[in-house]
């Protein structure tokens, strides 16, 4: 089965600066698909970014890029020019391209932003 | 598009009692998927619908739990006798493959459970 690993349960950043959230998963398929979606406190989740593992370009989206390497199973987000409305939950999450609906998340990493 | 909304936000409910929880999906989304969401843990999955047909159900989703969509619209998800390890916060998402090819889940702001 497949399974998403997200290493840091917290991180923190100084506002304006960059970080990095880590995200590894394990999965024997070759076509799946792979997002990165915020969760502020007491409010609903977002998505962020997603990749489809067949493009080998990395996804950005405005400050928000990721750093996909298919080898390794890892898929990390990078947020640039870190702002306080950045702070939030992060969940790394995994979905199968051959069952659409199965998807599968990390633990996720809770991110401070300090002004 | 007024996105996925649930109803209610909060629940507080003595253990033994049963519950029901709503869930509107973005319309025309024909994919309604709910997920059980516990403290420090990323949601798990419990079931999913395609239109009106219920399609999949997770082990996590025992007989005390039963979710319907009549009409392919709006679902609900309730559960029977409950039990304190049932408290978590219910999320619900819609999905569609006119919006997005890639089946993006739109999640609901969720229904948090406490289980006295």
């Amino acid at each position: 089965a497949q399974t998403v690993t997200q290493s840091q349960p917290e991180m923190s950043v100084q506002e304006a600066e960059t970080v990095t959230l880590s995200c590894t998963y394990d999965t024997s398929e070759s076509d799946y698909y792979l997002f990165w979606y915020k969760q502020p406190p007491s409010r609903q989740m977002i998505l962020v970014i997603r990749q489809e593992a067949y493009k080998q370009q990395n996804a950005t989206e405005n400050r928000f890029s990721v750093n996909f390497q298919k080898a390794a199973k890892s898929f990390s987000l990078k947020i640039s020019d870190s702002q306080l409305g950045d702070a939030a939950m992060y969940f790394c999450a995994y979905r199968s391209a051959y069952n659409n609906n199965d998807m599968r998340f990390g633990a996720g990493t809770r991110l401070t932003v300090k002004p | 598009d007024t996105g996925v909304s649930q109803d209610p936000r909060h629940k507080i409910t003595k253990r033994g009692q049963n519950v029901t929880f709503r869930c509107d999906p973005i319309s025309e989304h024909n994919r309604l998927y709910w997920y059980r969401q516990t403290l420090g843990q990323g949601p798990e999955f419990l079931t999913y619908f395609q239109n009106e047909a219920q399609l999949e159900k997770s082990r996590l989703l025992s007989d005390r739990f039963s979710a319907e969509r009549p009409k392919g619209s709006f679902s609900t998800l309730e559960i029977q006798r409950t039990e304190q390890g049932d408290s978590a916060m219910y999320l619900c998402a819609s999905s569609s493959p006119r919006t997005t090819n890639t089946y993006e889940q739109y999640f609901g702001p969720g229904t948090r459970l406490t289980v006295t």
